[in-house]
């Protein structure tokens, strides 16, 4: 059964700290797997896509690591702002005949404090 | 200038009630979406149209029923509505058909059936 999990739930860091998400997946096979950002009240905005080949992709703050061997992924956040208070979400693609499937993770709800 | 759009952000019901929800994208995509995020953040995927057409319906109870008059809105019909509909609603959009694209999310309609 295809499944996503992350860790930690929940966060709570000091603006300017770094900290780093984990998201840990069965699904196969894979196709890709991308992080989003929720915040309150809001829709998911995707911060980074990562395919089978990438090991790290950077977006600003943001750095996502993918260890295909081990179906593990990372989000790690530089300096945090009081902006980065949001839900993670990482969501995995798997191919399939009927164009790819989507699991998602449960999200690490982070809030960043001053 | 939204790229996907939801009415009503707000709605409050009650029990055996019919209600719609309408979304709409402006991004020119070709595949829409409607997802349900529970209480426990947790977003399940209910239907997928592209280009009008349905390409994944979940297991969604029949009281559900997407409606896409055109490629650029795809709006949900809840007939009956139950207590277990409470959660936010999320349209998203995306271009083409494979589930792993980078998809657009709605700002959300929380429902709340009382």
């Amino acid at each position: 059964k295809n499944q996503v999990e992350q860790s930690p739930q929940s966060l709570i860091i000091l603006e300017g700290k770094n900290c780093t998400l984990q998201c840990n997946y069965t699904v196969s096979p894979f196709s890709n797997l991308r992080w989003y950002k929720q915040d309150t009240g809001r829709g998911p905005v995707s911060l980074t896509i990562m395919t089978f080949s990438e090991n790290t992709k950077s977006n600003g703050r943001y750095t996502a690591t993918l260890d295909a061997d081990t179906k593990q992924s990372s989000l790690h956040i530089t300096a945090s702002q009081l902006s980065d208070s949001a839900s993670y979400i990482c969501v995995v693609s798997a191919r399939n005949n009927a164009g790819n499937m989507l699991t998602f993770g449960g999200g690490t709800r982070l809030m960043v404090k001053p | 200038d939204t790229a996907v759009s939801q009415t009503p952000k707000y709605l409050v019901t009650q029990m055996g009630n019919d209600k719609s929800i309408k979304c709409e994208q402006n991004l020119g995509h070709d595949t829409m979406y409607w997802y349900k995020q529970d209480s426990k953040k947790f977003l399940k995927i209910m239907f997928s149209y592209n280009n009008k057409e349905l390409i994944i319906n979940e297991t969604v109870p029949n009281r559900f029923s997407p409606k896409s008059p055109d490629k650029a809105h795809l709006n949900l019909h809840i007939n009956s509505l139950e207590l277990g509909d409470s959660a936010v609603y999320f349209c998203a959009s995306s271009q083409g058909a494979n589930r792993g694209n980078e998809q657009f999310f709605g700002p959300g309609t929380r429902l709340t059936v009382l």
